[in-house]
């Protein structure tokens, strides 16, 4: 079954410091994986996806994502963590229907001045 | 602004009533898929239309029904109402069907209390 795990509902960063939301998934298909935010009062936008091609993901607004196949991760870096960062962040896998996405439990980003 | 919208932004009912959520995907997107976001459970998905065809389920109650119309737009119904179905419920739409190669854009949501 599809699952994913995103480690620590709540992170802390300084401004200007290194973001890193850590993502674990476990997948019975090839997976492809998703990244999204949800900033307060709104829906959820997508930052970046991993679809088999590079391992390396660039998406919006400085963030990125490598897809390490050995350790079935796909962790969310930004090296520098900007006061508009804060938000909820929630790592996603497809489902074995296609149609389907399987959400993590959300990670919280706090962004201290 | 994704483009699609949902109405009402904020919905109060009491236990045993229903209600209509109602979703407008993005021009143009054929497929809509409904989630429910609550604090002790996360983002789950409910159910996916295609075209006006259900297309996929997930962790959707019995007591909750959907469609989608010939305009595309889709309506999500709950009924019998619990204090657990408070929640806020989002949809979303996609050019195609297969999320794989299709960024899904989600609604500012409808938040529903039940009291």
């Amino acid at each position: 079954a599809q699952s994913v795990t995103q480690l620590g509902s709540h992170v802390s960063v300084s401004e200007g410091a290194l973001v890193l939301l850590r993502c674990n998934y476990s997948s019975s298909v090839p997976p492809y994986l998703f990244w999204y935010v949800q900033y307060p009062n709104q829906g959820l936008q997508l930052l970046l996806k991993y679809t088999s091609a590079a391992t390396l993901v660039k998406g919006i607004n400085g963030f990125e994502a490598e897809f390490k196949k050995s350790e079935t991760s796909f962790h969310l870096t930004k090296p520098s963590a900007h006061m508009s960062d804060a938000a909820e962040y929630f790592c996603a896998v497809r489902g074995t229907s296609y149609d389907k996405v399987i959400f993590g439990p959300g990670t919280s980003l706090s962004v201290i001045p | 602004d994704s483009g699609v919208t949902q109405t009402p932004k904020h919905l109060i009912t009491a236990t045993g009533q229903r209600v209509t959520l109602r979703c407008s995907p993005r021009s143009g997107d054929l497929s809509v898929y409904w989630y429910q976001q609550s604090l002790d459970q996360g983002l789950q998905f409910l159910i996916q239309y295609y075209n006006g065809e259900e297309r996929a389920k997930g962790n959707i109650l019995e007591r909750f029904s959907a469609q989608q119309f010939p305009d595309l737009h889709s309506e999500l119904n709950l009924s019998s109402l619990e204090l657990g179905d408070s929640a806020l419920y989002f949809c979303a739409s996609s050019a195609r069907t297969s999320i794989s190669y299709n960024e899904q854009f989600f609604g500012p949501g409808t938040r529903l209390t039940v009291l």
